[in-house]
């Protein structure tokens, strides 16, 4: 099985700032990458897919950027919605598999 | 509009069988893949399995012995079903289309006695 590595756990900062979440894979994925937000007690929502392509309606502030085994979430000027976890997972290989998550807090 | 929604009992017996369904509107399930995710309280997210728009079926090794996922595609419906439950298999457990792009709300299954 692929092991997703996901760091930070947790992440406090201001709003209007720029956060990176990363994600490292245990092989090469090819890009067959996405980001979650899931926000307390609801589903988790697509955020990015292959690595950098951005879903239906999620704000362009939201990026997702790498290749191979190293992948990373970037949110510019956070604003007070963005308190979230945020998950990684690939799709590359079976069973999909998803990194142990972000907490993010706004300080 | 896509919507897939989860339904079951939301407390179960340790020992006996999860029966889940997952009902899917705005999509066809004879084009589309549906999976199966949940997560335990407070914790991430794990992949359980997957119903192909053929009928095939895949599923998490770390599961396979106790799963089994299923259709109707005249009542546009998914199942899992899942023995030997223990109280670590408490979370809520989602379906979801395949591309991730829609999830149904959850269902919170608690297993205890």
């Amino acid at each position: 099985d692929i092991q997703m590595t996901q760091s930070p756990a947790s992440l406090s900062a201001s709003l209007g700032e720029t956060v990176t979440i990363e994600c490292r894979a245990s092989e090469d994925i090819y890009s067959n990458l996405a980001w979650f937000q899931q926000k307390p007690g609801n589903s988790p929502q697509l955020l990015i897919y292959d690595a950098n392509g951005l879903a239906d309606g999620v704000p362009s502030r939201f990026s997702g950027s790498g290749s191979g085994t190293q992948y990373s979430l970037k949110i510019n000027s956070l604003q007070s919605e963005d308190v979230a976890s945020y998950f990684c997972q690939q799709y590359n290989n079976y069973p999909l598999t998803f990194g142990s998550g972000t907490k993010l807090e706004i300080k | 509009q896509v919507q897939l929604k989860e339904s079951g009992p939301g407390l179960v017996q340790p020992s006996q069988t999860l029966s889940l369904t997952c009902t899917v509107s705005g999509f066809s399930l004879t084009s589309n893949n549906v999976h199966w995710v949940r997560q335990p309280p407070g914790k991430g997210l794990e992949w359980m399995g997957r119903m192909r728009f053929n009928g095939d079926t895949s599923y998490n090794s770390a599961l396979k012995s106790r799963l089994s996922i299923s259709r109707d595609t005249s009542k546009n419906q998914v199942f899992l079903k899942m023995n030997s439950l223990q109280t670590d298999d408490t979370g809520t457990y989602y379906c979801t289309r395949a591309l991730f792009d829609y999830w149904g709300q959850g269902v919170m299954v608690t297993v205890s006695s």
